[in-house]
């Protein structure tokens, strides 16, 4: 099946950094969604992108959507001790009907006050 | 307060014991999916069922069966088949024709 490659795997940062993470696929998507999970918990959706080239923000988030439709990018500014948590990101594909995502293995991000 | 729940937060089981975890949504969504999730692994999709009455396997079906009697419910029974149950499940539901699904808040399994 499809494939999402996303990277880093994890990451630690200093409070008020920057972060930026992202996720490859070997196949095109026409929806990539990003998901916060914090511990024990069930993911939360971020932001949903629908649009090659497409940019959407979210408070402190922007993600954008790869021109290519095989990949995504998801930047967090001036991080804050409650970012602390797993990131995924997750493909759809709406084709023939199926809304099925294809989710990366995630990126722990750890920040240090 | 629309959302989904799944209940209980924690189970444990004896092993050959088959299991079944509850999970619910009151957002009219006609949608709804089981995940598995093991530490530093994605989300793998167990079963998914877009309409009441009809269900599909995932990706890892194997030891699991699900039901879909009312459009609100979707419960997941893990069998004592599945070889390595124990791990945290996830549920979650979508609108039709749309890739956004939300997630419920999970149920660890610990067979023992």
């Amino acid at each position: 099946g499809q494939q999402l490659n996303q990277s880093p795997q994890s990451m630690f940062i200093q409070e008020g950094e920057d972060v930026s993470m992202n996720c490859t696929s070997s196949s095109i998507f026409n929806t990539w969604l990003w998901y916060k999970q914090d511990p024990g918990e069930g993911p939360v959706l971020l932001i949903a992108l629908y649009k090659a080239g497409e940019l959407t923000s979210n408070g402190r988030l922007t993600a954008q959507f790869g021109i290519t439709r095989k990949d995504s990018f998801l930047n967090i500014s001036a991080s804050i001790p409650s970012d602390v948590g797993i990131y995924f990101c997750a493909g759809g594909d709406s084709g023939a009907g199926s809304y099925q995502l294809t989710f990366g293995k995630g990126t722990k991000l750890s920040v240090i006050p | 307060d629309g959302g989904i729940t799944q209940s209980p937060k924690y189970l444990f089981r004896k092993e050959g014991q088959n299991v079944t975890l509850s999970c619910e949504q009151n957002l009219n969504h006609d949608a709804m999916y089981w995940y598995r999730q093991d530490p530093g692994q994605g989300l793998r999709l167990i079963y998914y069922s877009q309409i009441v009455n009809d269900f599909q396997k995932g990706d890892i079906a194997e030891g699991y069966s699900v039901s879909r009697e009312k459009k609100e419910s979707f419960p997941l029974t893990v069998t004592s088949a599945q070889k390595n149950p124990t791990a945290f499940y996830l549920c979650a539901s979508s609108t039709q024709g749309r890739n956004e699904q939300f997630f419920g808040p999970g149920t660890r399994l610990t067979v023992l």
